[in-house]
């Protein structure tokens, strides 16, 4: 049972350009959780999606950032016009039932977004 | 969700048992207490949790006071890989808060 899955590990980025982050959750999971990592910090809650549907967003920056977990396939975390700002390990995580039911969520390696 | 309170930095020799408080004194009575792991900025490691009940896993037990204000993660025989830093987080039916954690480094 593979854990979960993102891809790539390294981005290197342009400013300007755009960033796309995926994730495969643990297989059976619905649910997934974005965060992001600054340098020397400690993880930041971003958004909580569940298949189809973005269920919290409330740790999103206002523009640039958007995320989707489509019926099938991989969530997605896009940024679009990154800037030094965003170079950052964003880690995604899945559980398999809502954030409700109490049950740990399980993190992917993260991927580390370099803007150059 | 209720904050923790952490040591920055904690060390501990190789074989021993490795005891991490945690303070929550503002936990409610529907959170649970979540410990978490970063070893080299890897992906945080899930450990274990705990509502008001003692915890044990094959990785550590979770020792929580009656009152639930404060907490013990207790790895029982450290050794050189549990060096990381260790996050107790308290939560119910929310995201994971993470705070700066505790940074366990563990001595040959």
């Amino acid at each position: 049972n593979a854990g979960v899955m993102q891809n790539p590990r390294h981005l290197v980025r342009r400013r300007g350009q755009e960033a796309r982050l995926r994730c495969s959750p643990m297989k059976g999971h619905s649910h997934v959780y974005w965060y992001r990592q600054l340098p020397e910090e400690g993880l930041k809650f971003m958004v909580y999606l569940q298949k189809e549907n973005i269920i919290d967003e409330s740790g999103m920056p206002k523009e640039r950032f958007s995320a989707e977990f489509p019926k099938e396939g991989p969530s997605i975390l896009r940024i679009q016009q990154v800037v030094r700002g965003d170079s950052a390990a964003y880690f995604c995580a899945s559980s398999p039932l809502g954030r409700e039911f109490n049950t740990e969520a399980f993190f992917g390696q993260g991927t580390r977004l370099t803007v150059v | 969700d209720a904050k923790t309170t952490q040591p920055p930095s904690m060390d501990c020799a190789e074989g021993r048992a490795a005891n991490l408080p945690c303070n929550h004194s503002t936990i409610s009575g529907n959170e649970y207490v979540y410990w978490y792991r970063q070893i080299h900025s890897q992906g945080p490691q899930y450990i274990i949790h705990g509502l008001k009940n003692n915890e044990t896993n094959e990785m550590a037990s979770l020792i929580i006071t009656e009152d639930r204000k404060s907490s013990t993660l207790i790895l029982p025989h450290a050794t050189l890989r549990d060096t990381a830093v260790y996050y107790c987080i308290v939560r119910w039916g929310g995201q994971f808060y993470f705070g700066t954690g505790t940074s366990l480094t563990v001595i040959p």
